[in-house]
């Protein structure tokens, strides 16, 4: 398994605001990946980040909306630029440990006023 | 589109009694699934998985099984314990076709384990 903490924990936000969450894992790995859940919805993959190259967007998410961060293996950070209620979510890192499965974070909980 | 699909929003089960949680899904290139259990405020937590290749997997009081053909899986939990109460997940996979990592996640399953 692996340990995963992310920054904040939850955040109450303005319109039109922008907010950077930030993952941390306790040993390097290739691949993290970014989900949001929705209230009441399922989780979505937002986008795959790999140390050394740009992320990789699912249909329907934008580097402009999203911009992710990787700059080393045990470290990512998700940007939500440019705020608006819509993105009221749970945003969740996960790892990958080349073993078929997914750990995910504990999750930051967004809302947008 | 939905590819995953958990028809029940939730089930209520006494404890000690089995738990059976099903989910479908549509994609047939999916070839790897798995189960998470996901506590309020937590992130989901890995459970158990099955790859294509197989038709059941087993770890202590937790059996996944797969019916490739009618495209459903069904996780079973004995037996059912307290600790048991939580939103489930089915995820799946394509790992030949598709991005690695991508899993498509079904919409959940609220478990309660009563006394």
């Amino acid at each position: 398994s692996a340990v995963i903490s992310q920054k904040p924990s939850r955040d109450i936000c303005q319109r039109g605001t922008s907010l950077t969450i930030q993952c941390q894992v306790d040993s390097q790995v290739t691949m993290m990946f970014w989900y949001r859940q929705q209230p009441g919805q399922s989780l979505t993959l937002i986008a795959t980040a790999n140390q050394g190259s740009e992320a990789t967007y699912e249909s329907g998410f934008v580097i402009d909306k999203f911009p992710i961060s990787r700059p080393n293996l045990t470290f990512s950070t998700l940007t939500v630029s440019n705020m608006s209620p819509e993105d009221s979510s749970i945003y969740l890192c996960s790892v990958d440990r080349a073993t078929d499965t997914q750990y995910f974070g504990p999750g930051t909980r967004l809302t947008v006023l | 589109d939905q590819q995953v699909k958990q028809n029940s929003p939730s089930l209520s089960v006494q404890e000690g009694r089995i738990s059976i949680l099903n989910c479908d899904y549509t994609n047939s290139m999916f070839d790897y699934f798995l189960w998470y259990k996901k506590y309020p405020a937590e992130g989901p937590t890995f459970l158990i998985s099955i790859s294509s290749i197989k038709d059941k997997n087993e770890d202590g009081r937790f059996t996944v099984f797969l019916n490739k053909s009618a495209k459903h899986l069904s996780l079973h939990i004995v037996p059912s314990q307290p600790g048991d109460s939580a939103v489930y997940f089915c995820a799946a996979s394509a790992r030949i076709s598709d991005s690695w990592g991508k899993l498509q996640f079904g919409a959940g399953t609220q478990v309660v384990v009563t006394p």
